[in-house]
């Protein structure tokens, strides 16, 4: 159980256009989601979370205006990184959580190129 | 600022042996923390975690210990197998966040048949 899944597990765009991820959570309803970002041999930086039916909460840092989160559903997130640069190319992950506990399930990620 | 450090990015075990992977934190309030193993290209998968009122948790050959005094949490597997292999990372957050987790860079280990 708890399987999260994401698609597309790798996308290569160019310069200037929008390139959306989705995160579902397969087998449990979650209330939050979370968006990370990873650069290479670099750790998991969190980007914003996401709450099923409100506006999703942005870390420092991280412009809402380009990189969109919808969590229109307890099983879907959305992130949406728009006019996309080559240094927004990276690994973007989503988790969700199942309910108050601390324990998130990570998607298998997506590799993002921007040419 | 990187909250939660983890200095040593490699480490080259033998098979059978133990495996000691270390996390530091500079952020007293955090109170809850996991370890969580990573292959390339895919996300994290949880193995064991630890709350700020343990000092110790085990969990078949993982065993992570916690010293609150000095900051540092550490992560025993023993023993170690070849599909060990794996970046491991170590995550902290404080009570009341959402599970806001904030991640330490990762220890790359290798475990040599």
């Amino acid at each position: 159980g708890a399987v999260v899944s994401q698609h597309p597990s790798w996308v290569i765009c160019k310069s200037g256009t929008s390139v959306k991820i989705e995160c579902r959570s397969l087998d449990f309803q979650a209330t939050t989601m979370f968006w990370y970002r990873q650069f290479p041999k670099q750790s998991l930086m969190l980007m914003a979370t996401s709450n099923e039916g409100s506006k999703a909460t942005y870390e420092q840092g991280v412009e809402k205006d380009k990189f969109l989160i919808n969590h229109a559903s307890l099983t879907l997130s959305t992130l949406t990184v728009t006019s996309a640069h080559p240094e927004d190319s990276s690994f973007y992950i989503c988790s969700a959580r199942t309910g108050p506990s601390n324990e998130q399930y990570f998607g298998p990620g997506t590799r993002l190129t921007v040419t | 600022d990187q909250q939660v450090k983890q200095n040593s990015p490699s480490l080259s075990v033998q098979e059978g042996r133990i495996s000691i992977l270390n996390c530091d934190y500079t952020n007293s309030m955090f109170d809850y923390f996991l370890w969580y193993k990573k292959y390339p290209a895919e996300g994290p998968t949880f193995l064991i975690s630890i709350s700020s009122i343990k000092d110790k948790n085990e969990d078949g050959r993982f065993t992570v210990f916690l010293n609150k005094s000095a900051k540092h949490l550490s992560l025993h597997i023993v023993p170690s197998q070849p599909g060990d292999s794996a970046v491991y990372f170590c995550a902290a957050s404080v009570a009341g966040t959402a599970s806001k987790l904030t991640f330490g860079t990762g220890t790359r280990l290798q475990v040599t048949l």
